[in-house]
């Protein structure tokens, strides 16, 4: 199997613009999450879906930030307009079943975000 | 809230062995999680705690006190590639809540 698969690898884009970040889950998986990872606030989970549908958007910083998940291989978080404080690792990640059956999370290479 | 909490950094020699910390006050707990990251790369699982008591993998255990909300990981016979950062991650049901993350540095 590939893995998960992030696009792009890097971003870097103005300030006001709007940004794009997808992802694939390994074929199977049942969950899809998105996470940021800066130095100040580690790795914080923004959504998750279980079976395509959204079960827990609590981390999403504002209304800027929005995600989708229209199929069970393909994922987008959007970021719309986009601001310097929005520079980031995003990762994507998968699992098969639920974490609290000890399912473990596979990570994607993630997207390097730089909003100037 | 959610509260995880791990040493930001630890330094270790090579050859020793070395035990990193988590202790966390979450609002439900179905496991514990230990994770790797490498600078520049994405974090990989390393081990999985639900019941009390040591874990073992080779050079890597974890170990869970779930009355103390406290775990370890233990790392023997450090080498140079371990170097990195282990994150602490808690599952409350359907998604996993990780710690800040402490960075060990391995020196020769």
């Amino acid at each position: 199997d590939a893995g998960v698969i992030q696009s792009p690898r890097h971003e870097v884009t103005e300030m006001g613009q709007e940004v794009t970040l997808r992802c694939k889950p390994i074929s199977g998986h049942d969950y899809l999450f998105w996470y940021r990872q800066t130095m100040m606030r580690g790795l914080e989970l923004l959504i998750y879906f279980n079976n395509n549908v959204p079960i827990d958007d609590s981390g999403m910083p504002e209304d800027r930030f929005s995600a989708k998940m229209p199929n069970a291989s393909f994922s987008t978080l959007k970021i719309q307009p986009s601001e310097p404080r929005d520079s980031a690792v995003y990762f994507c990640a998968s699992s098969l079943k639920r974490t609290g059956a000890g399912e473990k999370l596979f990570f994607g290479s993630g997207t390097q975000l730089s909003v100037l | 809230g959610q509260n995880i909490d791990q040493p930001t950094e630890m330094t270790a020699t090579e050859g020793a062995i070395v035990q990193i910390n988590c202790t966390y006050q979450t609002s439900g707990f179905n496991g514990l999680f230990w994770y790797q990251q490498h600078a520049g790369e994405a974090p990989t699982f390393l081990s999985y705690n639900v019941l009390d008591g040591l874990e073992e993998k080779g050079r890597f255990s974890s170990f869970l006190s779930r009355s103390k909300g406290y775990s370890y990981l233990l790392l023997k016979e450090l080498q140079m590639k371990d170097s990195a950062s282990y994150l602490c991650a808690v599952s409350l049901g359907g998604k996993l809540i990780f710690g800040q993350g402490t960075e060990l540095s391995v020196k020769p």
